[in-house]
């Protein structure tokens, strides 16, 4: 069975512009969620999907938003960039909204510059 | 608000020095407490999952273990490639099952 696979796996972007980052869930999963790691912090939740509706939402602005497509792969977009938005995005993927655990891709680094 | 607290920040050991890692936690109704190991610039690696006080899981030389407060992960006779950053999370009860995270123990096993 196949992992959860990110795109792409590094990012260069400048204040201001407009990023979308991809995410295929694992084989079976249908509830895909992203988190924002800062250097030396731990992972923190965006927001989760499940069956293509949001399910669940973190501290962060609008500015970030998602997708989930019928196959269950997503996409996060992040508006307007700051610099505070450099940072490691890792995607995970679930069965039925964390059942059983959660399986971590290998993120996408951001930079903002 | 569910908060994880884990300690020590970092932990160098030397080759077959056991040691543990500790997680405290607080949640309004657990569904789970996670551990994950985490290397440098990838995603966390699914370790052990915990659901209930007093339960235990093991796996090669990691040992999991769970209160209603706190969890420890125990490292028996570690080796250099035990080093990484091992992070705790709890996943709350309810439909929005976010995953909490702690923010570490970056653990380096030296020769």
């Amino acid at each position: 069975e196949t992992g959860v696979t990110q795109s792409p796996t590094h990012l260069i972007k400048t204040r201001g512009q407009q990023v979308t980052l991809r995410c295929s869930s694992q084989s079976g999963h249908n509830t895909v969620s992203w988190y924002q790691q800062a250097l030396g912090q731990g992972p923190q939740f965006i927001f989760q999907y499940y069956r293509e509706e949001e399910n669940g939402r973190g501290n962060f602005p609008p500015r970030f938003s998602g997708l989930q497509f019928p196959n269950y792969s997503s996409e996060l977009n992040v508006n307007a960039l700051e610099l505070d938005d450099s940072a490691l995005y890792l995607c995970a993927s679930s069965w039925d909204r964390g059942e059983r655990g959660y399986t971590f891709g290998s993120g996408t680094r951001l930079t903002v510059v | 608000e569910d908060q994880v607290t884990q300690s020590p920040e970092a932990l160098r050991l030397q080759e077959g020095e056991s040691s543990s890692l500790n997680c405290s936690y607080t949640v309004s109704g657990l569904r789970g407490l996670f551990w994950y190991r985490q290397d440098p610039g990838k995603g966390p690696e699914f370790l052990f999952t915990l659901y209930s006080a007093g339960e235990e899981k093991e796996k090669e030389r990691l040992k999991a273990t769970l209160t209603k407060k706190e969890s420890f992960l125990h490292i028996t006779a570690p080796k250099p490639e035990d080093s990484a950053t091992y992070l705790c999370a709890v996943q709350p009860t309810g439909t929005a099952s976010k995953l909490t995270f702690g923010t570490g123990t970056r653990l380096q096993v030296t020769l």
